[in-house]
Parts: C-alpha cells; sequence; structure tokens
C-alpha cells in the first residue's frame, strides 16, 4: 500500500528552527509537497521537489531523498504566525496526490 | 484572479438525507479534486476529474460520486449520508494533470450529519 508517515505533532520556540520530516512508499514517484495548513482554512501551498536537494524559500526550505524516500521542511527564525499543521504530499504514479495525516507545530514564545 | 469557489460554505444534513456540494475552479484549470478532512485527519482523496471526466477515484463508496460540467465546475454527491461523513470537504484545481501540479484549494464546505 502507501503510505506517508510525518510526526503528529511538533512544539517548537518562537525564533528557532525546526525540521518536519516525511517518510513515504508509494507506487512511483512525481514529485513532493508541502502544504501548510492553519485551523479552519485550506492547505496553501509552500513547496514542490522532484528532484534530489534542497529548495530554498526564503525562511522555509525542503529537502528531497528519493533513494531513501524521505523529506523535510526546514523553517527558521519561528514566528508565532508559522503555528500550523504541515501536510506532506507524494505525487504517485497516476499523478494523484498521497497525503500524510500532517504535522500540527506549536509555537511558543 | 479568483481562486477556486465552493458553495454552501456549512451544510447541514441528517441520516439517509443527501448532499450536493460545488465547487468552481480557478479560471483555466481543467483539474478538479475533492477531499475528505474528518476532524483531525489527513487529506483523504476522493475523486479526481479532468476535461469532464472521472480520471481517479479513492477509496471511498459508490454513494459518493460527482461529475464535472463543460466549464470546468464540478459537483460532488453523498447519497445515503452518515454520521461518519461529517467532514470538511475541500475542492482544489490545476492547470494540468501531470507533471509540476500545484493544487489551489478552495476554503472548503463543512457538512454536518446529524
Amino acid at each position: 500500500g502507501q503510505n506517508i508517515d510525518q510526526p503528529t505533532e511538533m512544539t517548537a520556540t518562537e525564533g528557532a528552527i525546526v525540521q518536519i520530516n516525511c517518510t513515504y512508499q508509494t507506487s512511483g514517484f512525481n514529485g513532493l509537497f508541502w502544504y501548510q495548513q492553519h485551523a479552519g482554512e485550506a492547505p496553501t501551498f509552500l513547496s514542490y521537489n522532484v528532484l534530489d536537494g534542497l529548495e530554498e524559500k526564503g525562511r522555509f526550505s525542503s529537502f528531497l531523498s528519493r533513494s531513501k524516500g524521505y523529506s523535510y521542511l526546514l523553517l527558521k527564525e519561528l514566528q508565532m504566525k508559522d503555528s500550523a499543521s504541515y501536510l506532506c504530499a507524494v505525487m504517485d504514479s497516476n499523478y494523484q496526490l498521497i497525503w500524510g495525516a500532517g504535522t500540527k507545530l506549536i509555537i511558543k514564545p | 484572479e479568483a481562486g477556486v469557489t465552493q458553495s454552501p460554505t456549512h451544510l447541514i444534513k441528517t441520516r439517509g438525507q443527501q448532499a450536493t456540494l460545488r465547487c468552481s475552479p480557478i479560471s483555466g484549470h481543467t483539474s478538479v479534486y475533492w477531499y475528505q478532512q474528518a476532524l483531525g485527519l489527513g487529506l483523504q482523496f476522493l475523486l479526481w476529474y479532468d476535461e469532464g471526466e472521472e480520471r481517479n477515484r479513492g477509496n471511498f463508496p459508490p454513494r459518493f460520486s460527482g461529475r464535472q460540467f463543460p466549464n470546468y465546475s464540478s459537483e460532488l454527491n453523498v447519497n445515503a449520508l452518515e454520521l461518519e461523513d461529517s467532514a470538511l470537504y475541500l475542492c482544489a484545481s490545476s492547470s494540468t494533470p501531470g507533471g509540476y501540479n500545484e493544487q489551489f484549494f478552495g476554503p472548503g464546505t463543512r457538512l454536518t450529519v446529524l
């Protein structure tokens, strides 16, 4: 079966750095997405990785290792508004997105 | 540019009834996806429509169905509602079904089954 694993919840301090991991087992691979979802709102796109390596976009970076079936989202200089759920999703060989259950990130002052 | 829109925002039904949820994609997007998100859980893929055809469906019973209209808007129908159908139903659209395929999400319809 297809499976995406992420930690359920993480806590970090304002101004610090946090890394959210995602491991996956899917039938085929056409890219990995990270989305942010604030409580009660729709998910919004953060990043897309299809090749191995690090993609940096401001305070957020995303890393992919296809051979290990592994990705992480790195958030720097954490702000209170970063408190949200972070969803990892993999596009399989049928171009269908398989979603993880999400990681709830709690930022403390 | 208008984003993905969904209606209604909230819907309250009783067990056994039928619900219809609507979605309008971003202009120019031909693919529409439906997801169910139960409280505290991840997104569960329901259906994918592209160019008016159903391309794929998730592991849901046949009472979940839908269609895509010529203008690419879409409808999700849930028949014989059950209590566990209570969830946020999200619609997303994308410009192409393959390759780099960022999905843009609508605000969702909160369905409550009593």
